[in-house]
């Protein structure tokens, strides 16, 4: 069984493009994340959910949301895609209580 | 805030020992993890220091010291596979969940 799953792993689209990645848990979480890798490889944090509120908005583009339908899924909306937007992006989960998260494979988009 | 450092790359030899180092400024702190990553794949769990001191999992080990915003990783009887980025991580003591992570230090272990 697969602790953290995204859909899709790869996904090529178009400039202005509205797009929206997956991501569902089934370890009984609390909280969910939502992490960009850049190129150069830096892991930034972009959004959590702690049962079904935004706890963390980092400052990213308003072009991003995150919706949580239940505690077990954080899926992430992006309007508008721009090139800048081409990267890894990591959904993860963590138990309030040990903060240890658990990371799910990636989706790669690239906006052509 | 938090700033993180932590050196960009780092090579070295098969079954030698490797210590990759990260330091911090945080307005609060409440524990520090490692994670590794191999290219390509997600990054995963190694270690939770919150208390100083050194502990130890396998070949792997991790030392925190509090009062100097320091920690390292050991990596020991290095392998071809220990060849992944480790990424320093912070986890203040407010604004519970939210870790920061460094930029990362590249590993090449070479034969």
């Amino acid at each position: 069984d697969t602790a953290v799953s995204q859909t899709p792993k790869y996904l090529v689209t178009q400039m202005g493009n509205d797009k929206s990645i997956k991501c569902e848990q089934n370890l009984g979480h609390d909280t969910m994340y939502w992490y960009k890798q850049d190129s150069k490889k830096f892991l930034k944090i972009m959004f959590s959910y702690n049962n079904k509120e935004l706890i963390i908005n980092e400052t990213v583009p308003n072009r991003f949301s995150p919706k949580s339908p239940d505690k077990a899924h954080l899926n992430l909306h992006i309007n508008s895609l721009e090139l800048g937007d081409s990267a890894v992006y990591f959904c993860a989960s963590s138990q309030e209580e040990t903060y240890e998260q658990y990371f799910g494979p990636g989706t790669r988009l690239t906006v052509t | 805030g938090q700033n993180i450092d932590q050196p960009t790359e780092m090579t070295a030899t098969e079954g030698a020992i490797v210590q990759i180092n990260c330091t911090y400024q945080t307005s609060g702190f409440n524990g520090l993890f490692w994670y590794q990553q191999h290219a390509g794949e997600a990054p995963t769990f190694l270690s939770y220091n919150v208390l100083d001191g050194l502990e130890e999992k396998g070949r792997f080990s991790s030392f925190l010291s509090r009062s100097k915003g320091y920690s390292y990783l050991l990596l020991k009887e290095l392998q071809m596979k220990d060849s992944a980025s480790y990424l320093c991580a912070v986890r203040p003591n407010t604004n519970a969940g939210k870790s920061t992570f460094g930029d990362g230090t590249t590993l090449t272990v070479k034969p």
